[in-house]
């Protein structure tokens, strides 16, 4: 079975600061790796995907994440954060089964960017 | 190529009545997944149907719940006998066999009164 977990249900930086949210997955299959945004009462936007290939992938807005399989950890990182980076932010796995993209979020984590 | 379309995006509905949630999938996409979204809450993985055919409704209660994907026209949740819990926002997502992502609707936000 799937699961993700997601340390630290708020993140606080400064403007500018490094943004780093961390992303833990179990899965029993190699699974493909997800980060979405989502601002308020708005639906999720795909920031960035991990399938096959490159171990580091880059985002969109200037967020990329690096899978790192013997630390089952999938974190996202954006080296100078910008106000307009608020939202939650939710990490999503799926075991790409049947042609499935059945997807299982973390619990989200909500950053909050101070001028 | 319109994206993932819901309607309504917000509905209101009194304790014990129907809730019709509709999903138009992005044109050319086989697959349907809805998912939940209580307040301050993570999504929750509901349903996962094709034209038709429910696959895996693992997340879906027992009861009062169900979902469909006709053959033409939208795919619908159904939720009867609205309780305050059901209050929830509700997503809808997309995808192709051969894709490599599932596209997100802006959801309905349910509120029960």
């Amino acid at each position: 079975a799937q699961s993700v977990t997601q340390l630290g249900s708020h993140v606080s930086v400064s403007e500018g600061a490094l943004v780093l949210l961390r992303c833990n997955y179990s899965s029993s299959v190699p699974p493909y790796l997800f980060w979405y945004v989502q601002y308020p009462n708005q639906g999720l936007q795909l920031l960035l995907k991990y399938t096959t290939g490159a171990t580091l992938v880059k985002g969109i807005n200037g967020f990329e994440a690096e899978f790192k399989k013997s630390e089952t950890s999938f974190h996202l990182t954006k080296p100078s954060a910008h106000m307009s980076d608020a939202a939650e932010y939710f990490c999503a796995v799926t075991p790409r089964v049947d042609s499935s993209y059945k997807l299982i979020f973390g619990s989200g984590t909500r950053l909050l960017v101070r001028p | 190529n319109a994206g993932v379309m819901q309607n309504p995006r917000h509905l209101v509905r009194r304790r014990g009545q129907e809730a019709r949630l509709r999903c138009s999938p992005m044109k050319g996409h086989s697959h349907v997944y809805w998912y939940r979204q209580l307040p301050e809450e993570g999504l929750k993985f509901m349903v996962y149907l094709q034209k038709e055919n429910i696959i895996d409704e693992s997340g879906m209660p027992k009861e009062r719940f169900s979902a469909e994907f006709p053959k033409e026209g939208p795919s619908i949740l159904r939720i009867q006998q609205v309780v305050r819990g059901d209050s929830a926002a509700y997503f809808c997502a997309s995808s192709t066999t051969e894709g490599t992502e599932a596209f997100f609707g802006q959801g309905t936000r349910l509120t029960v009164v």
